[in-house]
């Protein structure tokens, strides 16, 4: 099975300063069609996952600008440039190329 | 507009059976692969079975495999996870997700919970 480590677990930020949240895979996550299989979601308080970056670094329909995905073959990071009050929650990582599986879970909080 | 609706979750004694429902909306269900993921209390994202489009593969994690049977309907646009000889751990809230393509979700419903306690 493939695990997947984030770091931090937890992060407190003032508002409009840059957080960074990093993820490993123990195994490589690029495909044989070119695509690197790691997505980010975020699960606000009380709510279900979302999903905020695909493929590395793509941002899904609606996500803001402020957030951004970096990386390649097992170490990615997430990036969000300024934070705001609503990007509070749970950001895990998730690896798409066996089965899936997420990682621990980032807890990002407002200072 | 996705919408995915799920149904089922309860309290159960361990050992017993449940079957979780997941009716979807707002879009072709017959189309797309769906997966189910759970989330314990407190605890992080664990996908338990995925479902190829027409039903006719199914996968599962090694820790799953013999308890728990994904099926789906695409005449009624639903979704089933059955789940046999339930323990303690297999409390958590159960998610029913629209896989855009092999590895990849876009759309989650609110979860239903299931709680296994004597």
């Amino acid at each position: 099975d493939i695990v997947m480590t984030q770091s931090p677990l937890s992060l407190s930020v003032t508002p409009g300063q840059p957080a960074s949240i990093s993820c490993k895979s123990s195994q490589s996550l690029l495909h044989t069609d070119g695509q690197t299989y790691l997505h980010w979601y975020l699960q606000k308080p009380g709510q279900s996952p979302q999903l905020l970056i695909f493929d590395v670094s793509k941002r899904f329909s609606g996500v803001p600008d402020r957030f951004s995905g970096s990386g390649s073959g097992t170490d990615f990071t997430l990036r969000i440039s300024r934070v705001e009050a609503e990007d509070v929650g749970i950001y895990y990582c998730m690896q798409g190329l066996y089965f899936r599986t997420f990682g621990q879970g980032t807890k990002v909080e407002i200072k | 507009e996705v919408q995915l609706v799920e149904s089922g979750g309860d309290l159960v004694q361990p050992g017993g059976s449940l079957r979780l429902s997941c009716e979807a909306s707002g879009f072709t269900f017959s189309d797309y692969w769906m997966t189910w993921v759970r989330q314990a209390p407190g605890r992080g994202l664990e996908c338990v079975a995925l479902i190829m489009s027409d039903g006719s593969n199914k996968y599962y994690p090694d820790s799953m495999k013999g308890r728990f049977t994904v099926s789906r309907d695409n005449a009624k646009s639903s979704l089933y996870l059955q789940i046999h000889s339930l323990r303690a751990d297999d409390t958590a809230i159960y998610y029913c997700v629209r896989d855009v393509r092999w590895g990849m979700s876009d759309s989650w419903g609110q979860g239903t919970l299931v709680t296994v306690s004597s």
